[in-house]
């Protein structure tokens, strides 16, 4: 597709269910990222990818928190036994590729909402 | 010390005003800079990237400051849909464990009729 690509746009779950978000990337554009934003907050950044490989997962807030890439295209970011505390909207961003001039596509988000 | 720093505002002007924002960072060795926008409860956008030189597109003019640190924004006869959250993108290009790009928490602008 022209962009980046998030689904579900919104996820309403129940305290301890799990729950899968999926990225998109824009076609050949090796670089993805997770991040959160909580209502009237700044982004955190979670984990990237280059290709398929995440260089450093500490950003992942816990460990119920677990992302994949395969294909150098779909992620996917699973939350395990979701808390309340992880009610947010989760933003996916891809660019062409890691470096000095890199650019980032974000898509719309999913907005999470855990009950 | 934060690695990305801005006033997170809110600035409230009146339309037709000009507006600057600051962002501050802490790495001496960061290569690139950006100002992203993010309009309420939409994702953010690439707005323009920083250069040395300064650069200016229509109504909205990038400074970088090497020696401060700082990179600024200023946005001139501000319109009603320029109200949003201006977020400051700083490339340090050693591929720590956010990859390149550290987001500072943005400076919320409102202009009002």
């Amino acid at each position: 597709g022209a962009g980046v690509s998030q689904s579900p746009s919104n996820k309403v779950t129940e305290k301890g269910k799990d729950v899968e978000l999926r990225c998109d990337p824009i076609s050949g554009h090796t670089a993805l990222y997770w991040y959160r934003q909580r209502l009237g907050q700044g982004l955190e950044f979670l984990i990237y990818f280059q290709g398929n490989s995440a260089p450093d997962k500490s950003g992942l807030p816990s460990d119920r928190f677990s992302a994949e890439r395969t294909g150098e295209s779909v992620s996917t970011l699973t939350i395990q036994r979701t808390q309340q505390e992880d009610s947010a909207v989760y933003l996916c961003a891809s660019s062409l590729e890691v470096g000095y001039n890199e650019k980032l596509f974000f898509g719309s988000g999913t907005q999470l909402s855990v009950l | 010390r934060k690695e990305v720093e801005q006033d997170p505002g809110p600035f409230n002007v009146p339309e037709g005003a000009t507006v600057a924002f600051n962002c501050t960072y802490s790495n001496s060795a960061s290569q690139s800079f950006f100002w992203y926008r993010q309009d309420c409860r939409k994702e953010p956008k690439l707005l323009m990237s920083v250069y040395s030189s300064g650069n200016e597109d229509g109504r909205f003019t990038a400074q970088l400051n090497r020696a401060s640190q700082y990179i600024s924004l200023l946005i001139r006869d501000s319109k009603l849909s320029d109200s949003a959250t201006y977020l400051c993108v700083v490339n340090t290009d050693y591929g720590g464990s956010q990859g390149n790009l550290i987001f500072g928490k943005g400076t919320k602008l409102s202009v009002k009729p």
